[in-house]
């Protein structure tokens, strides 16, 4: 079975450039997470979804950050405006319950210069 | 809300010597434990976990117990391998429908032939 998948792999742009992040999660999970790794602040939760619905988004940053996920097999995170200090690796991992392991996708190395 | 405080790294071991990475937590309730790992350029990975005291997690020559009196989940390993170097992240999470999973900041290890 094909584990979570997120594209792109790698992300540089410009600080104030838009950025789309997307990820595929496993097929029949029905929760979704994003994830922010960096070397200040560690594995931090941005937001996560149950039935493709936002159920919390309290780690989300800013207004600058938004995710949306239209159906079962797909959702996005998207920077607007992009920021230096938005460099960091964005991972997503999906789980077939709420309480059950948390499969992640190899991440997107995101670098805002 | 959980914490999860682990041994900060790195941690360098010769090939075949013996690992611990020690991690404590702090919770309402018993949470389930978790430690998860992370090999260069990807996701993170659950290597082991434990639901209940006294529970011993194990994967891969990996073994972690789950002490209720001391609130610890520390890794242990008889015989690294250079394979194993890798960031190991040690992490609760509540039972009872979804629950956040908090993760502890990671620690590094890097086993040298």
């Amino acid at each position: 079975d094909a584990g979570v998948i997120q594209s792109p792999r790698h992300e540089v742009t410009e600080m104030g450039q838009e950025v789309t992040l997307r990820c595929k999660p496993i097929s029949g999970h029905d929760y979704l997470f994003w994830y922010r790794q960096t070397m200040m602040r560690g594995l931090e939760l941005l937001i996560y979804f149950n039935n493709n619905v936002p159920i919390d988004d309290s780690g989300m940053p800013e207004d600058r950050f938004s995710a949306k996920m239209p159906n079962a097999s797909f959702s996005t995170l998207k920077i607007q405006p992009s920021e230096p200090r938005d460099s960091a690796v964005y991972f997503c991992a999906s789980s077939r319950q709420g309480y059950e392991t948390q499969y992640f996708g190899p991440g997107t190395r995101l670098l805002v210069l | 809300g959980n914490s999860v405080t682990q041994m900060e790294g790195p941690v360098t071991l010769s090939e075949e010597a013996f690992l611990t990475i020690n991690c404590t937590y702090t919770a309402t309730g018993y949470p389930s434990l978790f430690w998860y790992v992370q090999y260069p350029g990807e996701g993170l990975q659950l290597l082991l976990k434990a639901t209940k005291a006294d529970d011993k997690g194990s994967n891969k020559g990996f073994e972690a117990t789950y002490r209720k009196e001391t609130t610890s989940f520390h890794l242990e390993k008889g015989s690294v391998q250079v394979s194993d170097s890798a960031v190991y992240f040690c992490a609760s999470q509540n039972s009872g429908g979804y629950q956040k999973v908090t993760f502890g900041i990671g620690t590094k290890l890097q086993v040298i032939p």
